[in-house]
């Protein structure tokens, strides 16, 4: 057990529809990660806040948004949701921000639109 | 821009023999350079990391590295391989300076056969 916390497990919905998944970081980690992991396209790195500022931005779409609150969890909105938005979805944490810590990855949330 | 390429998609190894995943990476800077495990409906786990000094790096289950600078590599190694390693292994890099995000190869899936 990493001890970053993912809910839900499982997610079902409709296209055009709106989820938000939810990320609790491990006890003293600042930093939060979102990672889409499918079949055709890996591990891609989507965004990264550091005590609730966003850090870095990757290849995350503009209909996709997070925040990290004041007490550290973070949220991942998805919206106008696509079948290709089908994916594993991680959460991982990190002590800082510098690129030299290792990440602490969640069970993940695997979401299927339909 | 920052890349990360692991040539094998499969190696196959038997119980008791030596494992070698192998991972190659190309960054304008200096690299950190880590290594990542998945086993089957789990998030990844942490398994070594190289930031700087001794170029041979030692992990968590017996797992170590070897950074070469030389030949822009960063090749997982294990004496003896169990079964229970058979998974999906990641290598990934983060550029030093100016990398903001970690750029993960596409995975190598490893299986011990007893």
């Amino acid at each position: 057990d990493s001890g970053v916390t993912q809910t839900p497990k499982h997610l079902i919905t409709a296209t055009g529809q709106r989820v938000t998944l939810r990320c609790s970081p491990r006890s003293g980690d600042l930093s939060v990660y979102w990672y889409q992991q499918s079949l055709d396209q890996g591990l891609q790195f989507l965004i990264q806040y550091y005590n609730g500022e966003e850090r870095a931005k990757g290849n995350i779409l503009e209909r996709f948004s997070a925040q990290q609150f004041p007490d550290l969890h973070s949220e991942l909105n998805l919206s106008s949701l696509e079948l290709g938005d089908s994916a594993l979805y991680f959460c991982a944490s990190s002590v800082g921000a510098a690129g030299s810590y290792e990440q602490y990855f969640g069970p993940g949330t695997r979401l299927t639109v339909t | 821009a920052q890349s990360v390429a692991q040539p094998e998609d499969q190696v196959n190894v038997a119980e008791g023999n030596p494992l070698t995943v192998k991972c190659t990476y190309s960054v304008s800077g200096n690299p950190y350079l880590f290594w990542y495990v998945q086993y089957p409906n789990r998030g990844l786990q942490f398994l070594l990391k190289y930031i700087t000094g001794d170029n041979l790096v030692k992990g968590s289950y017996g797992f170590e590295a070897e950074f070469n600078k030389s030949q822009t590599s960063f090749h997982l190694k294990k004496p003896s391989a169990l079964v229970s390693d058979s998974a999906l292994y990641f290598c990934a890099v983060r550029e030093v300076p100016g990398g903001f995000k970690t750029i993960f190869g596409a995975g190598t899936r490893l299986f011990v056969k007893a």
